[in-house]
C-alpha cells in the first residue's frame, strides 16, 4: 500500500506560471488537506475535502485552488505563482470528516520555489 | 481565531538528557495530536489525548493533556539519536481542520 503520493518531489517556477501539484492516496479515506509548510510557522492548511465533490478554505487559501472529482484525488492548483508561495506542500488524509478526532496521514511533500 | 502556541520552538540537548515541549491554545480543546518529523520527512501522528488530566506513555515519550483541555505536554526520558525531528502539536479548529503549532525542533548531540 502506497498510502499517499504526491507530485512532483520538487519544482522551481517561474513567476506569473501555473502549476498543479498532485496527491493521490489509495486508503479509501474521505478527508483529504493541503499543507504549506514555512520555518517557524509550522503546517498552515490552505485547502480541504470532506467528500468527493465538496471543498473547504483553510488558514491560508489565497492564490490556490482544489478540486475533489473523486475519492483518491486532491490536486492543488496555482493559478499565478508568486515567491512568497516558496514552500513545502504537504498532502494529507484521514477516515471520517476533516479536523475532529481523525489521525491525519502525510505525503512525503512537494519542494516548490517561486523565481 | 484559535490559536495554539508551542515553546520552545528550537531545544539542544545531549544524548541522555530529558526533552520537553509544551502546548497552550487559547480556548479549550476538545483532543490534541502530537506528531512527529524527522529532518526532511513528512509528519507522522504520534498519539491524540481527549480526556482532561489524561496521561499516555509510549516508551521513553510521555503525553499530557491539561485538566482544563487547554494546555498538554510532550516529555521524552533520556533521549536518544532517533528522538531528533521536530514535534508538532494539532487542535482542532470548528471541526473543520486541525491547527497546528509551529513545532518545537529536537536536536540530539551524541
Amino acid at each position: 500500500t502506497a498510502g499517499i503520493t504526491q507530485a512532483p518531489t520538487s519544482q522551481i517556477l517561474a513567476a506569473g506560471r501555473s502549476m498543479t501539484l498532485r496527491c493521490t492516496q489509495d486508503m479509501r479515506h474521505n478527508a483529504m488537506y493541503w499543507y504549506r509548510q514555512d520555518l517557524g510557522l509550522g503546517l498552515r492548511l490552505i485547502h480541504y475535502s470532506n467528500t468527493a465533490g465538496t471543498t473547504g478554505k483553510g488558514e491560508v487559501p489565497d492564490g490556490y485552488s482544489v478540486s475533489r472529482a473523486n475519492t483518491d484525488d486532491f490536486p492543488l492548483t496555482l493559478a499565478s505563482a508568486v515567491p512568497s508561495q516558496t514552500s513545502v506542500y504537504f498532502c494529507a488524509s484521514s477516515p471520517g470528516l476533516a479536523g475532529g478526532y481523525n489521525e491525519q496521514f502525510f505525503g512525503p511533500g512537494t519542494r516548490l520555489t517561486v523565481l | 481565531g484559535q490559536q495554539v502556541m508551542q515553546i520552545p520552538q528550537y531545544q539542544h540537548v545531549q544524548e541522555g538528557e530529558d526533552f520537553t515541549t509544551y502546548c497552550n491554545s487559547s480556548t479549550t480543546l476538545s483532543n490534541i495530536q502530537w506528531y512527529k518529523q524527522r529532518p526532511g520527512g513528512h509528519p507522522v501522528f504520534l498519539i491524540q489525548l481527549v480526556k482532561s488530566g489524561e496521561v499516555k506513555k509510549q516508551k521513553r515519550l510521555t503525553f499530557q493533556f491539561g485538566e482544563a483541555k487547554k494546555n498538554s505536554s510532550l516529555h521524552i526520558t533520556a533521549t536518544q539519536t532517533t528522538d531528533v525531528g521536530t514535534y508538532f502539536c494539532a487542535g482542532p479548529r470548528r471541526n473543520n481542520d486541525m491547527r497546528f503549532g509551529a513545532g518545537t525542533r529536537l536536536t540530539v548531540k551524541p
